[in-house]
């Protein structure tokens, strides 16, 4: 069954440095989404891309975070100058359509901060 | 957003039913209810989702109330690969997001 991959599995930076995260949805999915989890916390939704632009955000997603499809396989979750608080797993996903169609999710990549 | 209620964990022995409440009063008619899990360590996980009638796929059972305010997810017979965190989510047709509440944790015995 086709799957959702994300790379790496485990990223550590350092307080200010710019952190790329990235993802290959599954390929004739129109619908790509970020979400973050911290450690014992609820999963929360960041973004939603279609179209190569933006659909929707919520307000973690500030001016400190952006998306991008580079290519037609790729799609990355920039974070500029990470702060300690966003240490988190970060989880792609992506649909065939929205409203209704299911989200398939890949298995994260942790975000350290130190 | 319309919020869910669920039980914050249920217990189940395996191969037995295990039957998950989830309570959303608030529902509006073009709110579909829909299922996910996250097991240890993984992404969430897509299960069930419906609107009105009761649905079925190879993973679960879907059990809708007759006026919406409440659905049950049912796994059949409970393996210990079904211990997960199990959320209810109201998805409207015009947002792209889920909102994940706390979920049900469930925990499945030999």
């Amino acid at each position: 069954e086709p799957e959702v991959t994300q790379t790496p599995s485990h990223q550590v930076t350092q307080m200010g440095q710019e952190v790329i995260l990235r993802c290959v949805p599954i390929s004739n999915h129109l619908y790509f989404y970020w979400y973050r989890q911290i450690l014992g916390q609820k999963v929360e939704f960041l973004v939603s891309f279609y179209n190569n632009e933006i659909s929707e955000k919520s307000e973690i997603f500030d001016d400190q975070f952006s998306v991008e499809r580079p290519d037609g396989s790729n799609f990355t979750l920039k974070i500029r100058s990470t702060k300690l608080e966003d240490s988190a797993m970060y989880f792609c996903a992506s649909s065939e359509d929205r409203g209704n169609s299911p989200l398939h999710f890949g298995n994260g990549t942790r975000l350290t901060v130190t | 957003d319309a919020k869910t209620t669920q039980p914050n964990s249920m217990e189940s022995n395996e191969e037995e039913p295990v039957h998950l409440p989830c309570n959303h009063s608030t529902i509006s008619g073009t709110d579909y209810i829909h299922w996910y899990r996250q097991l240890p360590s993984q992404g969430p996980e897509y299960v069930i989702h419906g609107l009105t009638s009761n649905v079925n796929n190879r993973m679960a059972s879907l059990a809708i109330a007759e006026d919406r305010k409440s659905s049950t997810l049912i796994l059949h017979r409970a393996t210990l690969r079904d211990a997960a965190v199990y959320y209810c989510i109201l998805r409207g047709h015009n947002t792209d997001k889920l909102i994940f509440g706390t979920g049900t944790r469930l925990q499945v015995f030999p």
